[in-house]
């Protein structure tokens, strides 16, 4: 069966720390994996990466894609209050139907 | 350019009723997905619907159903409710089919059955 396994479940941090989520997967005919920022409903998209070794990055956030280990990092540098909120890391697999993760609460201290 | 839209965003129905939710993609847009989201579950996957045409269904009972319009509008039935449908329901449009693009996500709308 298909799955993504996010960790960690929660995350409270200072305000310029560094984090790092993870997203590990067992999927099908894997095509891609996402990442999407949920603030408060409606999830936004951060990344698509399909290739390994690439890094994505956007500000401070980068994410990087390990195929032959079957994981995904998001890295946040200098953490602001506004980085607040839940992770969702999606897999993109057969029929092209995608798997998500149950996502990282990420709460950030002033 | 205007967003996803989802409506209602509050529903609150009695166990045995159905509900109707309605969601308006992105201009342009002609992929629609729905999607469950409980607390501690992350998002699970009901259907996609492209051009008017159902692609993909998640394992959900038959209970769950959709339809996608002409104009791309989708809508999503669940009959005969039963309290643990309650939950956040999310529709996401995409210019292209599959999730292997990025999708614009709508606020839900949020069911409560009791």
């Amino acid at each position: 069966e298909d799955k993504v396994v996010q960790s960690p479940l929660s995350l409270v941090v200072h305000e310029g720390d560094t984090v790092t989520l993870n997203c590990s997967y067992e999927v099908t005919n894997f095509r891609s994996l996402l990442w999407y920022k949920q603030e408060k409903k409606a999830p936004t998209f951060l990344f698509m990466l399909t290739s390994s070794g690439i890094e994505k990055k956007s500000g401070r956030l980068s994410s990087i894609l390990d195929k032959k280990e079957l994981f995904s990092i998001l890295n946040i540098t200098a953490t602001q209050t506004g980085d607040s909120a839940v992770y969702l890391c999606a897999v993109c697999g057969s029929n092209y139907q995608l798997i998500w993760g149950a996502g990282t609460k990420l709460i950030i201290k002033p | 350019k205007a967003g996803v839209t989802q409506t209602p965003r509050y529903l609150i129905k009695t166990r045995g009723q159905q509900v109707t939710l309605s969601c308006s993609p992105i201009s342009g847009h002609r992929s629609v997905s729905w999607y469950q989201q409980t607390p501690g579950q992350g998002l699970q996957f009901l259907f996609e619907y492209f051009s008017e045409t159902q692609r993909n269904k998640g394992n959900f009972p038959g209970r769950f159903s959709g339809r996608q319009f002409s104009n791309s509008r989708s809508e999503m039935n669940v009959s005969t409710l039963e309290l643990g449908d309650s939950a956040l329901y999310l529709c996401a449009s995409s210019l292209s089919a599959g999730g292997n693009a990025e999708a614009f996500f709508g606020q839900g709308t949020r069911l409560t059955v009791v």
